[in-house]
């Protein structure tokens, strides 16, 4: 079984500009979750959806929003960039029933 | 809310010796999950052993196994005969009660480095 894939692993974005990160999670996981991680915060929680309603979101400005689609794609948005968006970006995929969070290998974010 | 601290920001082990991380946990649920994530250089975080805490019986995966306190509200992670292979990112989560969010809340981590 395919693991939970994320797109792209590495993007250089400039300040000011904005960016949508993609994850497929497990075939037959109808939950995502996304997490920010950096050496200073270390991971943080971002949004949680579920059967494409978002069950629970993290302590982000606005400027971050997600979305999942019917199949259990899911994508986040960055707009805006600032320089302290860089990080990298873990999304997580589950049944949803109280099973263990499946991670991707994260799409590494540099703001300049 | 819900914090998870881990006071060993490095430690390191011999190959083949046993080395115990720490994690301490603040909840006022009587209901949660507990888990131990290890994130090698390349990036995946991979899930290395889970604890409900409604069970008594500490968790146990092959060389891993947890020491989990309830009272104490403490959850270590002890390594037998380690491998070159298990140094890494080691990270204490706690999810809330069944039902609920998955969301997990991290400790800071703690890196391992495991010496030949």
């Amino acid at each position: 079984k395919a693991g939970v894939t994320q797109t792209p692993r590495y993007l250089i974005k400039t300040r000011g500009q904005q960016v949508t990160l993609s994850c497929s999670p497990i075939s037959g996981h109808r939950s995502v979750s996304w997490y920010q991680q950096t050496p200073g915060q270390g991971l943080q929680f971002l949004f949680e959806y579920f059967s494409e309603t978002q069950r629970n979101k993290g302590n982000f400005p606005g400027r971050f929003s997600g979305r999942q689609f019917s199949n259990s794609r899911s994508e986040m948005n960055v707009s805006t960039l600032e320089l302290g968006d860089s990080a990298l970006y873990l999304c997580a995929s589950s049944t949803g029933r109280n099973s263990p969070l499946h991670f991707g290998n994260g799409t590494r974010l540099t703001v300049t | 809310a819900q914090t998870v601290t881990q006071s060993q920001p490095e430690m390191s082990v011999q190959e083949a010796e046993t080395v115990t991380l720490s994690c301490t946990y603040d909840t006022s649920e009587s209901d949660y999950y507990l888990f131990w994530y290890k994130q090698p250089p390349s990036r995946q975080m991979i899930l290395v052993i889970r604890q409900e805490a409604y069970k008594q019986q500490n968790a146990t995966e092959n060389r891993f196994s947890v020491n989990f306190q309830k009272a104490a509200k403490s959850f270590s992670l002890k390594i037998s005969d380690s491998q070159l292979g298990d140094a890494a990112m080691y990270f204490c989560a706690y999810r809330g009660p069944q039902g609920g969010s998955e969301k997990l809340v991290f400790g800071k981590g703690t890196k391992l480095t495991v010496n030949p």
